[in-house]
C-alpha cells in the first residue's frame, strides 16, 4: 500500500515564503502532485513532479527527490488568498499508475 | 468548458433512506473517479471508471453503495440505505490520463445524514 506524511498545519505571514514538505512511501513510484483547495471548495490540481528537481510556476514551486521519497510545495510572496488545505497525492504502479493516494493535507493560515 | 458538474450540491436526508449523487465529467475525460472527504479520514478513493467501465471499486466501504456510469457523460452513486456515517462530502474528478495532468474536481455535494 501506499503511505504519505505532510504536517497537519503550518502559519506564516503575509509575504513571506513557506515549504510544504511530503514523505511517501510506496512501490512502483511514477509520481507526485499537488492539490490546493480552500474551505468549502474542491481540490484544484498545482503541479506533477515525475522527476527530479524543482518545478516553477509563478510563485508555486514543487520539488521531487526520488531517491529520497520526498517532495514539497514552496510558497513565495505569500498572500492572504493562499491560506487553503495543500495535499500532495502518489502515482504509482497500482492501477497502471490511473489513480491517486492523497496525504491527510497541510492546512496552511497566512497572516497579516 | 463547464468543468465537472455535481448535483446536488447538498443533501439532508434521514437514515434508512436512499440517496443518489450525480456526476457530469469533462467531455474526453476517459477516467472519473468518486471520492469522499472526512476530517477523519482525509479524501478516500471509492471507486474509478476508465471509458465507463469499474476498475477498481476496492475503497467502497460496503454493499450498501454502489456506482454506475451508464455512458461518457453521466455517474451516480448510491447509498442504500444511508447511515449518519455516511455524513460526508463526496467529489466526482475526471481526468484524460488518469492523473498525469492532474484531476479536475467538481464542487462536491455535502452530504448530512440525520
Amino acid at each position: 500500500g501506499q503511505s504519505l506524511e505532510q504536517p497537519s498545519e503550518v502559519t506564516a505571514v503575509e509575504g513571506a515564503i513557506v515549504q510544504i514538505n511530503c514523505t511517501y512511501q510506496t512501490s512502483g513510484f511514477y509520481g507526485l502532485s499537488w492539490y490546493q483547495q480552500h474551505d468549502g471548495g474542491a481540490p484544484t490540481f498545482l503541479s506533477y513532479n515525475a522527476l527530479d528537481g524543482l518545478e516553477e510556476t509563478g510563485r508555486f514551486s514543487s520539488f521531487l527527490s526520488r531517491s529520497d521519497s520526498y517532495g514539497y510545495l514552496l510558497l513565495q510572496e505569500l498572500q492572504m488568498k493562499d491560506s487553503a488545505s495543500y495535499f500532495c497525492a502518489v502515482r504509482d504502479r497500482s492501477n497502471a499508475g490511473n489513480m491517486l493516494t492523497f496525504g491527510g493535507g497541510t492546512r496552511l493560515m497566512v497572516k497579516p | 468548458d463547464a468543468g465537472v458538474i455535481q448535483s446536488p450540491r447538498h443533501e439532508v436526508t434521514e437514515m434508512g433512506q436512499e440517496v443518489t449523487l450525480r456526476c457530469k465529467p469533462i467531455s474526453g475525460h476517459d477516467y472519473l473517479f468518486w471520492y469522499r472527504q472526512t476530517m477523519m479520514r482525509g479524501l478516500e478513493l471509492l471507486i474509478y471508471f476508465n471509458n465507463n467501465v469499474p476498475i477498481d471499486d476496492s475503497g467502497m466501504p460496503e454493499d450498501r453503495f454502489s456506482a454506475k456510469m451508464p455512458n461518457a457523460s453521466f455517474s451516480t452513486l448510491k447509498i442504500q440505505p444511508s447511515e449518519p456515517r455516511d455524513s460526508a462530502v463526496y467529489f466526482c474528478a475526471s481526468s484524460r490520463d488518469g492523473g498525469l495532468h492532474g484531476y479536475t474536481f467538481g464542487s462536491g455535494t455535502r452530504l448530512t445524514v440525520v
